[in-house]
């Protein structure tokens, strides 16, 4: 069974740019969540889908944005990038509702210059 | 919302000797409690994970108790290994998943 597939790996942009970052989770799991990795404030949770419908969201703001599709691939977008948006975004899926056993991506590595 | 405060920050041991990750959490709504490894570079990876209808949980050289009470969990790993360096997040689950910030382990060999 293939693993959770994050695309793209890496990604420079300018500040003020918005970037799309995808995911595709494990077949079958229909949990995708989305978090954000940085040295200093470690995995921050962004957002987490299941059956298309956003179920929970962290403190982040409104520049942050995700979906999911009926086939549980999911995109975040982030708007108005700042430089503080430089990150590891890592996804991770999960078989159902409630975020147990989740496994992650390789994540996307984002630098915004 | 759910805190999860893990400690020490960074941990560094002799291959051989044994290892203690302490997390503490806010929540008393959670009940499932995974542990990860992230290796340099690498996604994070499910290395054991305990609910909170079990007292401990042993997989190998890891093992992992949560005291409910004290509303705190541990990861112990026995005869460390080189390989076993790599940050080690814990996290606390009600819904979702809130992480601890990570810590650093390195096994001298």
């Amino acid at each position: 069974k293939a693993g959770v597939t994050q695309t793209p790996r890496y990604l420079i942009k300018t500040r003020g740019q918005q970037v799309t970052l995808s995911c595709s989770p494990i077949s079958g799991h229909r949990s995708v969540s989305w978090y954000q990795q940085t040295p200093g404030q470690g995995l921050q949770f962004l957002f987490e889908y299941f059956s298309e419908t956003q179920r929970n969201k962290g403190n982040f703001p409104g520049r942050f944005s995700g979906r999911q599709f009926s086939n549980s691939r999911s995109e975040m977008n982030v708007s108005t990038l700042e430089l503080g948006d430089s990150a590891l975004y890592l996804c991770a899926s999960s078989p159902g509702r409630r975020t147990t056993e989740a496994f992650f991506g390789q994540g996307t590595r984002l630098t915004v210059v | 919302g759910e805190n999860v405060e893990q400690h020490p920050s960074t941990l560094s041991v002799q291959e051989g000797d044994s290892a203690v990750i302490k997390c503490t959490y806010s929540d008393s709504a959670s009940n499932y409690f995974p542990w990860y490894k992230q290796e340099l570079g690498k996604r994070p990876q499910l290395i054991i994970d305990i609910r909170s209808n079990v007292g401990e949980k042993k997989d190998q050289r890891i093992a992992v108790t949560l005291n409910k009470t004290a509303k705190h969990f541990s990861l112990h790993i026995t005869e460390t290994q080189p390989e076993d360096s790599a940050v080690y997040f814990c996290a606390a689950s009600g819904g979702k998943l809130t992480f601890g910030q990570g810590t650093i382990l390195t096994v001298h060999p």
